[in-house]
């Protein structure tokens, strides 16, 4: 089975702190996605990525900011955290267009 | 905009009553639609992809269902395990998938 791994399942962090989420698979999958989940407003999509070194904003990429060096691992960052980016953060990875996503498990990050 | 409603917000069940989830959806371009299960605190697992209109999948307790402007997600006979949160997702361009809110099932023994 596909995994898809997040570093941290619980993170704290204070306002100002600059933020580094990783997702790493181990499938050789094509595209890789950060998402943000909030009661209420559904699953977001930030940013993604469909090759090593790309990636496109999503719907909502004002204060982040993203990383794929390799095709395995790809990193958000959160430039400047504010307690409005406190949210469950969900990396995903797909075959390909077309295809299923693999989650992860989240990451509940909560800024202080 | 490629747009993705599901309804109801909220399913209650009896053990063993059957009904069905619906996820309405506007896209340009369908590369497929989704359906995931979410269990609280977890990342959401996919389910079943489908392609084409007239398209069903089905598999234990659970049956998708595709039209040109909708899908459902049928559940015979739930047990409580089924409770969960289901999420319906659109994709077009590039692999991006837009989800719907979601519908979360209780099914009570």
């Amino acid at each position: 089975d596909v995994k898809v791994t997040q570093s941290s399942r619980y993170l704290v962090k204070r306002t100002g702190e600059k933020v580094f989420l990783e997702c790493v698979q181990d499938m050789d999958h094509e595209n890789m996605f950060w998402y943000r989940q909030d009661p209420g407003l559904g699953l977001r999509l930030i940013y993604f990525s469909y090759d090593v070194k790309m990636k496109e904003k999503g719907d909502i990429p004002e204060g982040y900011s993203v990383s794929r060096e390799k095709k395995e691992r790809f990193s958000l960052i959160l430039e400047s955290a504010s307690t409005n980016q406190t949210s469950m953060y969900l990396c995903a990875s797909a075959l390909g267009s077309g295809y299923g996503y693999t989650f992860g498990s989240g990451t509940r990050l909560t800024v202080v | 905009e490629d747009q993705v409603t599901q309804s109801p917000e909220a399913l209650r069940l009896q053990e063993g009553e059957s009904s069905s989830l619906n996820c309405s959806y506007t896209v340009s371009g369908l590369r497929g639609l989704f359906w995931y299960r979410q269990d609280p605190g977890k990342g959401p697992e996919f389910l079943f992809t489908l392609y084409s209109a007239g398209e069903e999948k089905e598999k234990e307790r659970l049956k998708a269902t595709l039209t040109k402007k909708e899908s459902f997600l049928h559940i015979t006979a739930p047990k409580p395990e089924d409770s969960a949160t289901y999420l319906c997702a659109v994709q077009a361009y590039a692999g991006k998938s837009t989800f719907g809110d979601g519908t979360t099932l209780t099914v009570k023994p």
